[in-house]
């Protein structure tokens, strides 16, 4: 099993729609979770982190569900700009603080 | 603030030629990471530097791949001798001090083929 796994895609979402996505993990000593968004041929950009309460940015909100091991990223009235690759990003807390990525969702917003 | 910046942007070489890639961080930033990205993958972390120490090379090929921060700032990253399967995306990224939640800032990737 891997350590960080993630459904590959493409979600096909039409505009405006609501889309979410899930990413888990395998260590349950894990401690700290991101999302990164990585468009076509560019850098991975951090889009939010991801905190045990949960949290919202604008149409982003993201979850962590420890019992279960996955974390979640939900994106509401979804725009043609928000096609991307999204990576999910676990640190195991030890003493390298050692990120381990995602290999990314595809989304493609459609008009 | 001044981004991670990375040269050289695109980097064609035959398999068996050597290649070398420099990364300057975000000022202040005592984490370095250089990652391999091949298409349709996620990053592939090769080697994490603390200042000018080693972290975690855990994943670096080092009969090919070495890699250097001897001033705790930039660092390069080399190839010797390249085979067809390192064609992919290099990218560094640094963090304030590679701690619990520190995110990760990019560079925009040197983008290597091998012919």
């Amino acid at each position: 099993r891997k350590e960080v796994e993630q459904d590959p895609g493409p979600f096909n979402v039409p505009e405006g729609a609501t889309v979410a996505f899930n990413c888990t993990y395998s260590n349950s000593a894990s401690q700290s979770f991101f999302w990164y968004r990585q468009d076509c041929r560019k850098e991975p950009k951090l889009l939010m982190s991801v905190y045990s309460s949960g949290n919202e940015d604008g149409r982003f909100t993201a979850q962590l569900n420890r019992a279960s091991q996955y974390i979640s990223l939900l994106i509401r009235d979804s725009k043609l700009s928000d096609s991307a690759t999204y990576l999910c990003v676990v640190n195991l807390k030890d003493s390298n603080y050692q990120l381990i990525w995602g290999a990314g969702t595809k989304l493609i917003i459609k008009p | 603030e001044a981004g991670v910046a990375q040269s050289p942007r695109y980097k064609i070489i035959e398999k068996r030629q050597s290649v070398a890639f420099w990364c300057n961080p975000i000022s202040g930033h005592a984490t370095l990471y250089w990652y391999q990205q091949i298409l349709g993958q996620g990053p592939k972390l090769l080697i994490q530097f603390q200042n000018n120490g080693v972290v975690d090379d855990s994943q670096l090929p080092k009969d090919r791949f070495s890699a250097e921060r001897l001033k705790g700032v930039d660092s390069t990253l080399k190839i010797q001798p390249a085979k067809l399967e390192d064609s992919a995306v290099y990218l560094c990224a640094s963090s304030f001090n590679g701690m619990d939640n520190q995110p990760q800032h990019f560079g925009d990737g040197t983008r290597l083929s091998i012919l």
